[in-house]
């Protein structure tokens, strides 16, 4: 079953607000991926981190992988409009499947 | 292009029947995946297959079948088997399985009348 959770598992801000998503395993990941997914769209990837305690960021999203590789973030400075979607962790176990996160709801009021 | 499409878009599907939906890529991965989306939901891991002739189960493969007979293909049956089939599904592949960038299709929505 879904061992990658995420919380919250909806967010409602009001633009220029900031939004954190947090992705958390019950086991340790091997790396970790992050997706969007637009309202009747598919997810696209954003970005992986594979190191400990690894931080990237692109633009005004910032993404943490924690030190002990279980859980990780992501974090959105001054959200948009067009930041509104659902995004998704994904984390690579031993096995290598690709589990995805159970999603966070973003939406985005002018 | 390169990418990978799924057909069709929308598919309807009498209770007791079989289906298949269709995932083609040309991106010269060897990784593929079958993930259903349920409203409101994450994506849930249905099979994978890491080169040809290869797959293996996911979280929720009971009701599924699958095969991997080209690089570029993996159809997915879902099966009279299936209890709750109406959903959307999300085919996807990688070059390398859970370590790069999984690209996704258009996704099928299959609906059970």
């Amino acid at each position: 079953g879904q061992q990658v959770m995420q919380i919250p598992q909806y967010q409602h801000v009001q633009e220029g607000e900031d939004f954190t998503t947090y992705c958390n395993s019950s086991t340790t990941l091997s790396n970790i991926q992050w997706y969007k997914q637009r309202p009747g769209g598919h997810p696209v990837f954003l970005i992986q981190l594979v190191k400990s305690g690894e931080v990237k960021k692109q633009k005004r999203l910032t993404f943490q992988f924690g030190e002990a590789k279980k859980n990780s973030s992501l974090h959105i400075t001054a959200t948009q409009t067009t930041d509104v979607g659902t995004y998704f962790c994904a984390g690579i176990k031993n096995t290598d499947k690709l589990i995805f996160g159970t999603g966070t709801r973003l939406q985005v009021f002018p | 292009d390169g990418g990978i499409t799924q057909s069709p878009k929308y598919l309807f599907r009498k209770e007791g029947q079989n289906v298949t939906l269709s995932c083609e890529q040309n991106l010269n991965h060897d990784a593929m995946y079958w993930y259903r989306q349920d409203p409101g939901q994450g994506l849930r891991l249905i099979y994978y297959s890491q080169i040809v002739n290869d797959f293996q189960k996911g979280d929720i493969a009971e009701g599924y079948s699958v095969s991997r007979e080209k690089k570029e293909s993996f159809p997915l049956t879902v099966t009279s088997a299936q209890k709750n089939p109406t959903a959307f599904y999300l085919c996807a592949s990688s070059m390398v399985q859970g370590r790069t960038e999984a690209f996704f299709g258009q996704g099928t929505r299959l609906t059970v009348v």
